[in-house]
C-alpha cells in the first residue's frame, strides 16, 4: 500500500525551462511534506519542505505547491539547470510521527 | 562537522550468511532510521529508533534486526541473507522534534549471491 506516489518514473526537460515533478498521497494524516534530491552513489539530501497549513513554499529556483483537497503536491524548478539532473523523492510525515514515508522517486534529466 | 557514515560502502555476501551494516552519526540525534532503495519502490523503511534501547519495525522489517545501545550507532543485521535483500541501504538520522528533515548517509550497496 503505497501512501506516497510519484507516478512518473522519469522526466526530461530542456535547460532553462521549467521542471514540474508531481506527487500524490493517500494518507490524510500527513501534515508535512518534503522533497529530497539524490545523485548517483550518494545519499538523498533535503531540498525543500511545506507544512499542510500552507499551499506554497519558495526557495530560490525551487517552489513546492500543496493542494490538500486533491492530496497532491508538486515541485517546480525554474529555470532548470544541468546540475538539477538527479532522482527526486517526495516524502511525508504523519501527524505526531517522526518517520518519513517516501515515494518511488522521479529521475529528472536536464538536457543542454 | 557533524556527519553520518555507513560502512561498508559495498558488500557481497552469500545466501544464508549473517551480515551487519554499520551506521554512525555525530549529530547527536535521537532518531535513526534504516531504509532500502529498490527500483520502482523508492525508499522503504526497515527499522527505526527514537532513542537508546528503543527500536521499531518499519514496513519491510522481515529478515532484519537492529539494536540501539548508544546515541551514535544503529547497526542493521540481516539474520540470514537472501537474494531478495540485494539492495542499496541508507541510514538516516534526525532531531527528536516534529517535522525535522532527516540526514542520510551515503549508502551501502549489498549484493547477496
Amino acid at each position: 500500500d503505497q501512501q506516497v506516489k510519484q507516478n512518473s518514473p522519469s522526466l526530461s526537460v530542456q535547460e532553462g525551462r521549467i521542471s514540474i515533478l508531481n506527487c500524490d498521497y493517500t494518507n490524510s494524516m500527513f501534515d508535512y511534506f518534503l522533497w529530497y534530491k539524490k545523485y548517483p552513489a550518494e545519499g538523498p539530501t533535503f531540498l525543500i519542505s511545506i507544512s499542510s497549513i500552507k499551499d506554497k513554499n519558495e526557495d530560490g529556483r525551487f517552489t513546492v505547491f500543496l493542494n490538500k483537497s486533491a492530496k497532491h503536491l508538486s515541485l517546480h524548478i525554474v529555470p532548470s539547470q544541468p546540475g538539477d539532473s538527479a532522482v527526486y523523492f517526495c516524502a511525508a510525515f504523519e501527524q505526531g510521527a517522526q518517520k518519513l514515508v517516501f515515494g518511488q522517486g522521479t529521475r529528472l534529466t536536464i538536457n543542454p | 562537522d557533524a556527519e553520518i557514515t555507513q560502512s561498508p560502502r559495498h558488500k557481497i555476501t552469500e545466501t544464508g550468511r549473517q551480515v551487519t551494516l554499520a551506521c554512525h552519526q555525530t549529530w547527536n540525534h535521537n532518531n535513526m532510521f534504516w531504509y532500502r532503495q529498490d527500483l520502482g519502490h523508492g525508499l522503504r523503511l526497515i527499522h527505526y529508533s527514537y532513542g537508546v534501547q528503543d527500536t521499531n519495525k518499519g514496513e519491510v522489517s522481515d529478515g532484519y534486526s537492529v539494536s540501539r545501545s548508544n546515541t551514535e550507532d544503529l547497526p542493521l543485521t540481516l539474520e540470514s541473507a537472501a537474494s531478495s535483500q540485494t539492495s542499496v541501504y541508507f541510514c538516516a538520522s534526525s532531531e527528536s522534534s516534529k517535522n525535522t528533515e532527516a540526514f542520510f548517509g551515503q549508502g551501502t550497496r549489498l549484493t547477496v549471491v
